[in-house]
């Protein structure tokens, strides 16, 4: 199937300190998603890019969509320990069925206080 | 309260013995969706559906079946478990795929098959 490439894996970061995380495919989208998962629940949207080359901001989270069409980044910044957990990418293939949402494998990000 | 639930949370049951994993949303949604999440494969999709009596295959419907009759339920059906299918469920809705793509997620159901 189609195929995002998520990364890190995993990140161990201290408390105050900038994450950044990223999404790549061979595929184009037209659009990209970004969740997080607390350990033990669903996924909650973060944020939401339609357009390429867009970029959005969620307090201390931004996100852009690729000019390329093919790639997303997130990053977090001045980390606090409540955003441990699991960051999933995700998107919408052009060309692809229409309800088909692609999921990355996920980021985990650990910080120490 | 706005709300995804699904039933059972958790369940444990014998390859071969046929179950549902019941989905329902209160929203009032058009979209819904099934994922199975595996160590290091991240979110599957399963199904999913953009409305009543319209339903769709994702990535990795083999061995699961769906069905939308009403708007508000789009229950899962396994007719014949296999322990590759041992995972964590999420099912999903948001009101229209075309828009925010503001998915609601359920709580999860971990199913394990011996």
């Amino acid at each position: 199937g189609q195929q995002l490439n998520q990364s890190p894996q995993s990140m161990f970061i201290q408390e105050g300190e900038d994450v950044s995380m990223n999404c790549t495919s061979s595929s184009i989208f037209n659009t990209w998603l970004w969740y997080k998962q607390d350990p033990g629940e669903g996924p909650v949207l973060l944020i939401a890019l339609y357009k390429a080359g867009e970029l959005t901001s969620n307090g201390r989270l931004t996100a852009q969509f690729g000019i390329t069409r093919k790639d997303s980044f997130l990053n977090i910044s001045a980390s606090i320990p409540s955003d441990v957990g699991i960051y999933f990418c995700a998107g919408l293939i052009v060309g692809g069925s229409q309800g088909n949402l692609i999921f990355g494998k996920g980021t985990k990000l650990s910080v120490k206080p | 309260e706005a709300q995804v639930t699904q039933n059972p949370r958790y369940l444990i049951t014998v390859t071969g013995k046929k179950l549902t994993v019941t989905c329902s949303q209160n929203m009032n949604h058009e979209y819904m969706s099934w994922y199975r999440q595996d160590p290091g494969l991240g979110l599957r999709q399963i199904y999913y559906s953009m409305n009543v009596e319209v339903t769709d295959k994702g990535d990795v419907p083999e061995g699961y079946k769906v069905s939308r009759k009403e708007k508000r339920n789009f229950p899962l059906i396994l007719e014949s478990p296999s322990p590759n299918q041992t995972s964590l469920y999420f099912c999903a809705s948001s009101y229209r795929f075309s828009t925010a793509y503001e998915q609601y997620f359920g709580p999860g159901t971990r199913l394990t098959v011996t």
